[in-house]
């Protein structure tokens, strides 16, 4: 089974304070996607990365950053946090050449 | 609690009835369909697909409908079960995206007991 996990599932974080949301996958997987989901607005995707060393904006990236160092590992960064940046946030990966996104159990930011 | 599904359409249906959630896509180029189950606290989880030179696929207590002259895909779920109550999301990859997919807002499903 394909397995993605989130380094926290719940995080609450001050205005202004710079935040990494941590992404591991276990299959190998060549792409790596981070989306937000909020109420209403379905998911939307800040970034992607189809390798390592590589990533690409996606709908959303206005005040986020990514890394990508190591192919398991995505890394999403808040340079510094904004209470509109409050969301649940929701690292999927990929096999090369396939549409299928596994998804890991998501991380819930609360910016204050 | 939940708030992904403030704003969600619902479906309540009774336990052992089947279920119908239906999808309106939104490019005609799209080449490639999935349905989502998104439970509460936890993230998306991979029911089924298709792909656009199918109009029907079956899986395991689920149907997927594809009709591409309307753009409109529908989940059939078999047997409603309390576990099947979920946020279910429909999603469509794009030709020319490069794998991206774009996600439907999700209809809430609601299995009475």
């Amino acid at each position: 089974d394909v397995k993605v996990t989130q380094s926290s599932r719940y995080l609450v974080k001050r205005t202004g304070e710079k935040v990494f949301l941590e992404c591991v996958q276990d299959m190998d997987h060549e792409n790596m996607f981070w989306y937000r989901q909020d109420p209403g607005l379905g998911l939307r995707l800040i970034y992607f990365s189809y390798d390592v060393k590589m990533k690409e904006k996606g709908d959303i990236p206005e005040g986020y950053s990514v890394s990508r160092e190591k192919k398991e590992r995505f890394s999403l960064i808040l340079e510094s946090a904004s209470t509109n940046q409050t969301s649940m946030y929701l690292c999927a990966s990929s096999r090369d050449n396939e549409e299928t996104q596994y998804f890991g159990p998501g991380t819930r930011l609360l910016v204050l | 609690g939940e708030s992904v599904g403030l704003h969600l359409p619902t479906l309540s249906v009774q336990e052992g009835d089947n279920s119908i959630i239906n999808c309106a896509y939104s490019n005609s180029a799209s080449d490639y369909f999935i349905w989502y189950k998104q439970e509460s606290g936890k993230g998306p989880q991979f029911i089924i697909d298709i792909r656009s030179n199918m109009d029907k696929r079956q899986g395991q207590r689920v149907t997927v409908l594809l009709n591409k002259t309307v753009k409109h895909l529908s989940l059939q779920i078999a047997a409603t079960q309390p576990g099947d109550s979920a946020v279910y999301f429909c999603a469509e990859n794009w030709m020319d995206s490069s794998y991206k997919l774009i996600f439907g807002s999700g209809t809430r499903l609601l299995v009475r007991p």
